[in-house]
């Protein structure tokens, strides 16, 4: 079974900071996604990662594939308290199911 | 209204009780699935469904049983609760396959067995 091991589990910054999290697998991914979710909610995506190498924007967040698929970062720039939420990466298995990773817990404090 | 709407929202319950938690959408997706969440553990996949009449164990299927009442409906069941059951419970959709797609979530519902 292939684990999926995101990190750091827990980060506080503050405001206007720039930060990166990481999801890595023991194996291939066949493709990736990120989802957010916020307290007393179900997770929301973010984006769906494919190709190895690529790299995907979504304003103040920049998603990548590592080369050999079995790596991705999220990086973001001049966090703001509403980026404040649980980052989940989840492997596509099989085309049929998501298997996930135990998430980042982001907090940004004003 | 939610598009994906779980009930109850919690429910407190003792140890050997039956619980079932419901699951209904108005997405019109045949695909549907029961993840739990854990403190430090993500979220992990109890069932899941492609359609009516299909049932597949997920990773975490033991002391679980589901039943997809409709197209619509997907109901999960602790015949006898545990307190290692407690946790946050999710339902979710999806349209088609994930490699383009996406998971549609619930609200989830929080389940206490003392």
């Amino acid at each position: 079974t292939q684990l999926l091991e995101q990190s750091p589990q827990f980060l506080s910054i503050q405001e206007g900071e720039n930060l990166t999290v990481y999801c890595n697998s023991s194996s291939v991914f066949s493709s990736l996604q990120w989802y957010r979710q916020e307290p007393g909610e179900g997770p929301v995506l973010l984006v769906t990662v494919v190709t190895g190498g690529e790299v995907k924007k979504l304003k103040r967040l920049t998603f990548q594939f590592g080369d050999a698929r079995k790596d991705s970062s999220l990086h973001i720039t001049a966090a703001q308290p509403g980026d404040t939420g649980l980052y989940l990466c989840a492997e596509v298995q099989g085309a049929q199911k998501l298997v996930f990773g135990q998430g980042t817990r982001l907090t940004i404090n004003p | 209204d939610a598009d994906v709407t779980q009930t109850p929202r919690n429910r407190i319950t003792k140890t050997g009780k039956r619980i079932m938690l419901e699951c209904s959408q108005t997405k019109g997706h045949d695909r549907m699935y029961w993840y739990r969440q854990d403190p430090g553990l993500g979220l992990r996949l109890i069932y899941y469904s492609f359609d009516v009449k299909d049932i597949n164990k997920g990773e975490i299927s033991d002391g679980y049983s589901v039943s997809r009442q409709a197209q619509a409906k997907f109901s999960l069941s602790l015949e006898s609760a545990i307190p290692n059951q407690t946790a946050l419970y999710f339902c979710a959709t999806s349209d088609h396959g994930l490699i383009t797609g996406e998971l549609f979530f619930g609200e989830g519902s929080r389940l206490t067995v003392l």
